[in-house]
């Protein structure tokens, strides 16, 4: 069966440096995939979308790569901000058509001044 | 601005008693979803609907089941709450690939 991956330590890294967090899947060719950030409490809200055919996609200070030979994608966050403390997570399409999501359980970041 | 809303955002229940989990959205998406959220987890799809009265079953439906009378509003039913069902759950909205989620419940049986 389809299988996400994220690492389930918490990411403590410095404001102003660049938080790199993981996604990898297995038993799986998804068409896309996405990051969502969940702040506690809430629910999550999506940040990026990025194809099979897409090696890679910015918007302001995140980068998203899409490696499908690795089954990998790596989400960046550049000059980190104590506000970018949340847990994130990565999302992969789903069988069976209608938009499912099959989701990672996330990686936590926190970043500190 | 884009809207998902759950009845309650606590919910404190006693085993055997029948629940309903309200999900209502203002964006005329046709795809609508249950999810629970259990630490280490992750989210995991409880039912679907892609339309106004269809339904299909997702990953973990087994002590639920579901109700999408009109297009907004996508109601989630525990038939005897257990113990095992404490969760936080979390509904969500879409017309395409984006997911739009709601504010969650966290539900407690005891």
């Amino acid at each position: 069966s389809q299988k996400i991956e994220q690492n389930s330590e918490a990411l403590n890294i410095q404001e102003g440096k660049t938080a790199t967090l993981t996604c990898n899947y297995t038993n799986y060719s998804p068409a896309y995939l996405q990051w969502y950030r969940q702040d506690p409490g809430r629910g999550p809200v999506f940040l990026l979308l990025i194809r099979e055919n897409e090696k890679e996609k910015r918007k302001e200070r995140l980068k998203v790569t899409f490696d499908t030979t690795l089954k990998q994608s790596l989400f960046h966050i550049t000059a980190s901000q104590p506000a970018d403390s949340a847990t994130y997570l990565c999302a992969l399409d789903g069988t069976g058509g209608y938009n499912k999501l099959i989701f990672g359980a996330g990686t936590r970041l926190a970043v500190h001044p | 601005d884009v809207k998902v809303t759950q009845s309650s955002r606590y919910l404190v229940k006693r085993t055997g008693e029948k629940v309903f989990l309200e999900c209502v959205q203002d964006m005329d998406h046709e795809n609508m979803f249950w999810y629970r959220q259990d630490p280490g987890l992750g989210l995991r799809l409880i039912y679907f609907s892609y339309d106004v009265k269809m339904k299909e079953k997702g990953d973990i439906p087994e002590g639920y089941s579901v109700s999408r009378e009109k297009k907004e509003r996508f109601s989630l039913i525990l038939e005897s709450a257990s113990t095992n069902q404490t969760s936080m759950y979390l509904c969500a909205s879409s017309r395409t690939y984006e997911q739009f989620f709601g504010p969650g419940t966290r539900l407690t049986v005891l």
